[in-house]
């Protein structure tokens, strides 16, 4: 089966710097991936990271580590719209994502 | 969502009564899905399908039933419907190819059970 832990809730200055940590533990890894949620809608993709390493998209970056089962989501000069949910999620066989509970994250001025 | 729509938007259901919840994809992909995500729980997956005529279950299949006669639709039925499937239900779609193909998910649809 698949497992994922990440932080309930993570409060941010604008402007400031953010980290998100996602744990994971499944039988078979096919890559971790990060998805963003506003209230009210829908999940959109943010990153993929298949091998070790840093992964940047814009502001946004993903980190993996396989050897810990552990990756985190950096968010960068933080904007009142980053406030939303942020879910992990490890990919399985058959092309299915299993996903963390979420980490909502509130960015205040 | 560009792609993936799901009907109806809202619905209100009393216990026992059947419904579908419809789905359907404008992108060819081979892979479609449905979660249910519920306040602290996160997204889990109900059925999935990699393809016409194939379908399967996820982590939370019990009291949903789903087909895939065509590319473009996977529908969702509730068969008898319980206040525990009151949820917010996404459709979400993929390139076959999975990876790092990301998946686009519907704007959901709100059930409520009483």
């Amino acid at each position: 089966g698949q497992s994922l832990e990440q932080p309930s809730e993570v409060t941010a200055v604008e402007g400031a710097i953010v980290q998100i940590n996602c744990t994971y533990q499944t039988s078979g890894f096919y890559g971790l991936s990060w998805y963003q949620q506003h209230d009210g809608g829908a999940p959109t993709f943010l990153s993929y990271n298949a091998l070790d390493g840093l992964e940047e998209t814009g502001r946004f970056s993903s980190f993996l580590s396989r050897s810990d089962s552990y990756g985190y989501l950096l968010l960068q000069e933080l904007q009142m719209k980053d406030s939303a949910s942020y879910f992990c999620a490890v990919g399985s066989g058959a092309n299915n994502l299993f996903f963390g509970t979420g980490t909502r994250l509130t960015v205040i001025p | 969502n560009a792609g993936v729509t799901q009907t109806p938007k809202f619905q209100v259901l009393k216990t026992g009564q059947s419904m579908t919840l419809q789905c359907a994809q404008d992108m060819n992909h081979e892979y479609m899905s449905w979660y249910r995500q519920d306040p602290g729980m996160g997204l889990r997956l109900i059925h999935y399908s990699v393809g016409a005529g194939i379908t399967d279950q996820g982590e939370v299949p019990n009291g949903y039933n789903v087909s895939r006669s065509t590319t473009e639709d996977f529908p969702l039925r509730l068969l008898s419907a319980a206040p525990s499937q009151t949820s917010v239900y996404f459709c979400a779609i993929r390139e076959a190819s999975g990876g790092n193909s990301p998946l686009h998910f519907g704007n959901g649809t709100r059930l409520t059970v009483t």
